[in-house]
């Protein structure tokens, strides 16, 4: 199975804040990499698809890179909506795995 | 609208079984994968496995084997999730979730929590 590593497991940062989180794949996906947003409570939404591509409707301040074994999620400018766990998932074979969970908290 | 509706949450003993149904509403049933992943409280998201609506072709997580089973019904757009032989550790939502492109999920269901206790 392909392990996902996110890094961090948890940060505080304010409104308007640049945020960037980390996924390391244990083998290379190419570009197989999807990140969610989950609320608490709520089930996870789509962000990126193909480690960079932006869902429809999702706000430009989210941005995905990266390809092989290391990708990034970046927010330009933190939104209070924004506070929330990101996941990062690997489609590139089954089983399907997911990364841990970013916790982004208000500071 | 698209939407993907769960039945509610579930109680049972250890050794039970839990059926889960996902119904599909707003596109064509049979275009999509579905797919269903759990997650235990205060944890992260775990893949359980993936049915095909047109052929009801399935692929089950190893971890799983043997006590999963993924079924349709194509004449009312559900899809159902059963697990046998509860142990403690099965306490999750269980998520359904529709597939897109490199399976990316668009579209999940609102959950359904299954508690396992005695």
């Amino acid at each position: 199975d392909i392990q996902m590593t996110q890094s961090p497991s948890s940060l505080s940062a304010s409104v308007g804040d640049r945020v960037t989180i980390t996924c390391r794949a244990s083998h290379p996906i190419n570009t197989y990499l999807i990140w969610y947003q989950q609320r608490p409570g709520k089930s996870p939404q789509l962000l990126i698809y193909g480690a960079s591509s932006l869902q429809s409707g999702v706000p430009s301040r989210f941005s995905g890179g990266g390809s092989g074994t290391d990708f990034t999620l970046t927010i330009s400018s933190l939104q209070p909506e924004d506070f929330a766990t990101y996941y990062c998932q690997q489609s590139y074979n089954t089983p399907l795995t997911f990364g841990q969970g970013t916790k982004v908290e208000i500071k | 609208q698209v939407q993907l509706v769960q039945s509610g949450a579930e109680g049972k003993k250890p050794g039970a079984s839990v059926k889960i149904s996902c119904k599909a509403s707003g596109y064509i049933f049979s275009s999509y994968y579905l797919h269903w992943l759990r997650q235990a409280p205060g944890q992260g998201l775990e893949w359980m496995g993936i049915m095909n609506p047109s052929s009801g072709s399935t692929s089950y997580t190893q971890k799983l084997q043997g006590r999963v089973t993924m079924t349709r019904d194509t004449s009312t757009s559900t899809v159902y999730l059963d697990l046998s032989g509860l142990r403690f550790e099965d306490t999750a939502v269980y998520y359904c979730a529709r597939a897109v492109g490199d399976d990316a999920f668009d579209v999940w269901g609102q959950g359904t929590m299954v508690t396992v206790s005695s």
